[in-house]
């Protein structure tokens, strides 16, 4: 797999559920970030976690890395219909002025 | 908040005809990026830019894509004899350090149709 694989591809779930998306990468990291991008938009910035940080919370937001495992999920709690979106997560190796995005997960939130 | 603006929004031009894409990045920035989403796929890393100067690039910036900084202030991503496989959405970034502690500020891209 290439770096920044995500699953669940798509997923779809009623309003007030919590949502689970994860994210595993290869190489080593100084940082992982999620973004968001609605439907023909831009991406939007929501969280960064640090490689010596374990979890981070923002709102309703809340992002947990393990190195160990080059993996990382974020959680999105008591969801609303204007989460649906595109969710991204991207690994800025430090060594490389780049970030390097997984796949994806489309989140479809039911009202 | 500040913003990452670019411009056109929606472009379609001919194949083998230059296209020019603009972004205006935060002023107190000072590394800029493109990215490119070819419709249903991955968001891809073209450049870097730095001092006025590229600082890393892909494989898929070869010597069809060039950057610039022409006053300042814009930043624009120049593409030669555009292709059918160049539509995409083209996104501009900046960030206002190398720090890898940062998150980018992505503008809402140019979505590029070559016909």
């Amino acid at each position: 797999s290439q770096q920044g694989e995500e699953d669940p591809q798509a997923l779809s779930i009623q309003e007030g559920e919590n949502a689970t998306m994860n994210c595993s990468y290869k190489t080593s990291i100084n940082n992982l970030q999620w973004y968001r991008q609605n439907s023909g938009r831009g991406l939007v910035h929501l969280i960064l976690i640090r490689s010596n940080e374990r979890e981070k919370h923002s709102g309703r937001l809340r992002v947990t890395l393990d190195t160990s495992k080059k993996s990382s999920s974020l959680l999105i709690t008591a969801s609303r219909a204007a989460d649906t979106a595109s969710y991204f997560c991207a690994t800025d190796g430090g060594a490389t002025n780049k970030l390097i995005f997984g796949t994806g997960t489309l989140l479809a939130v039911q009202p | 908040e500040p913003e990452v603006t670019q411009t056109p929004s929606h472009q379609v031009t001919q194949m083998g005809q230059e296209v020019i894409l603009r972004c205006v990045p935060i002023s107190n920035h000072l590394y800029f990026y493109w990215y490119r989403q070819i419709l249903g796929q991955k968001v891809e890393f073209l450049v870097s830019f730095y001092n006025n100067e590229i600082s890393e690039k892909s494989e898929i910036f070869d010597d069809q894509f060039s950057v610039e900084r022409p006053d300042g202030s814009n930043f624009t991503l120049k593409i030669r004899s555009t292709k059918l496989e160049d539509s995409a959405m083209y996104f501009c970034a900046s960030t206002p350090y190398r720090e890898p502690n940062y998150g980018y500020t992505f503008g809402s891209g140019t979505r590029l149709t070559v016909v």
